[in-house]
């Protein structure tokens, strides 16, 4: 089966601070790819990054930062001295070799308090 | 990047009425595009595979009859709400894929009064 969870629902922070949402996934191919995306309130799906099975090396970009593991199946994303303007929902999506069909995690609201 | 465009991004209809949905892509032609439903604080659902020429691909539960999807086009696939019922309110979006990469459109908030 392929699955994407993201157990946390919602999470709040105090500006400044550091925040980590999970991402586990299942699935049994060995050729996959793993996505992070940013919905503001407006709706709209904002891409942060995209990752496949071959490539573990962690990624940073300014204050996000991913880290991927395939030994846990998790696909974990940081986020160094939050902002107020990365409050949004956040999903983990997943997609297998074959289909471009998109798996998505439920998704974790994060709230960013001034 | 690649463009995908969602048109209209919010409208309201009355029950029993159908509305259609358009989604195109801008710079760039796609032979498959993909359907999305998201319910208030839910995630996002995969509806339908379109595919140019061919008839949608639906998934399980989806009823066809009722969300009817034409790709007529290498740039236009449209979503047709037909006789909507306030069940039927909720985020709809669309995406085209280049290669593994997904491009979506902004979405249209449909509310059915």
């Amino acid at each position: 089966a392929q699955k994407v969870t993201q157990a946390q629902t919602e999470i709040s922070v105090v500006e400044k601070e550091d925040v980590t949402l999970d991402c586990v996934y299942e699935t049994r191919d060995t050729t996959y790819y793993l996505f992070w995306y940013k919905q503001p309130p407006s709706g709209e799906l904002v891409f942060l990054i995209r990752r496949n099975s071959f490539d573990e090396q962690n990624e940073i970009s300014g204050r996000y930062s991913w880290n991927f593991q395939k030994s846990t199946s998790s696909f974990n994303f940081t986020i160094t001295a939050s902002q107020v303007v990365d409050s949004a929902v956040y999903f983990c999506a997943l997609i297998f070799s074959g289909t471009y069909k998109y798996i998505f995690g439920t998704g974790t609201r994060l709230k960013v308090l001034a | 990047g690649a463009v995908v465009s969602q048109h209209p991004s919010r409208v309201i209809c009355k029950s029993g009425t159908s509305v259609k949905i358009e989604c195109r892509s801008l710079d760039f032609q796609a032979t498959t595009m993909f359907w999305y439903r998201q319910f208030p604080k839910q995630s996002l659902m995969l509806m339908a595979t379109s595919n140019e020429g061919s008839k949608a691909t639906y998934e399980q539960g989806v009823e066809k009859d009722k969300f009817l999807i034409n790709h007529a086009s290498l740039t236009l696939s449209t979503l047709t709400v037909t006789s909507a019922h306030p069940e039927d309110s909720s985020f709809y979006i669309c995406s085209a894929s280049i290669g593994t990469e997904a491009f979506f459109g902004q979405g249209t908030r449909l509310t059915v009064v």
